[in-house]
């Protein structure tokens, strides 16, 4: 099993806050994801990591932002949330094969 | 027209019986496929990965790739109440290096409910 984590795993919040959705993996993995998935709809790639101090946007347009600091933490924050950004985050990581292993996701609902 | 097309179902079986789950694909440089399952509430989980046309086979479940027609299927035998799931293709193509470009292109997902 996969050792990916995140949290929270619920969060509702207000409209205009400043939220930070957490991801750490230990397994030493350089490649990072965060994808976006909403009911009935494919997962889109919105940031990922190659590495340390890497980070490029996804095929999806999203107002997030990422940082990597540190191998085993892909935070993802959105300074000031809107309800436009209701949806589940989930988190992946990737070694040096070609499996993505994912984390539970955070399921975020904006008021 | 999207890169990769999955009927969304639901779809609904009872126990015991044959599934077949598939994806189409207009991407001619995919050349990796996968199927994740998903459980409620659950991040994906890695259920089978092929690169070549043909078939693979995992216990009760068997992946079928033909890039001619560019259509991947998962069948999955003697089903289970517990294989009940969204299961989502997932493919990737060649980088430029000529290993696998990292970045999956996913499907919307099937969600399967098997019935005791």
């Amino acid at each position: 099993e996969a050792d990916i984590y995140q949290t929270p795993r619920y969060l509702v919040i207000g409209t205009g806050k400043k939220i930070t959705l957490e991801c750490s993996q230990t397994m030493g993995h350089d490649k990072m994801y965060w994808y976006q998935q909403d009911p009935g709809m494919e997962l889109h790639l919105i940031h990922y990591s190659y590495g340390v101090n890497s980070t490029e946007k996804g095929d999806l347009s999203s107002e997030s932002t990422v940082s990597r600091i540190r191998t085993e933490h892909f935070p993802l924050t959105l300074e000031s949330a809107r309800p436009s950004h209701t949806s589940q985050y989930l988190c992946a990581s990737q070694g040096a094969g070609d499996t993505q292993y994912f984390g539970p996701g955070t399921r975020l609902t904006v008021l | 027209q999207k890169e990769v097309e999955q009927d969304p179902g639901p779809l609904s079986v009872p126990e015991g019986a044959i599934v077949s789950l598939n994806c189409t694909y207009s991407n001619s440089a995919f050349q990796y496929f996968m199927w994740y399952r998903q459980y409620s509430r659950k991040g994906p989980e890695l259920l089978m990965y092929t690169y070549s046309s043909g078939n693979k086979e995992d216990g009760r479940f068997t992946a079928q790739v033909d890039k001619s027609s560019k259509y991947i299927s998962l069948f999955i035998r003697d089903s289970q109440p517990s294989d009940s799931a969204t299961y989502l293709c997932a493919m990737k193509s060649v980088g430029n290096s000529g290993g696998s470009n990292y970045k999956l292109t996913f499907g919307k997902g099937t969600l399967l409910t098997v019935n005791p």
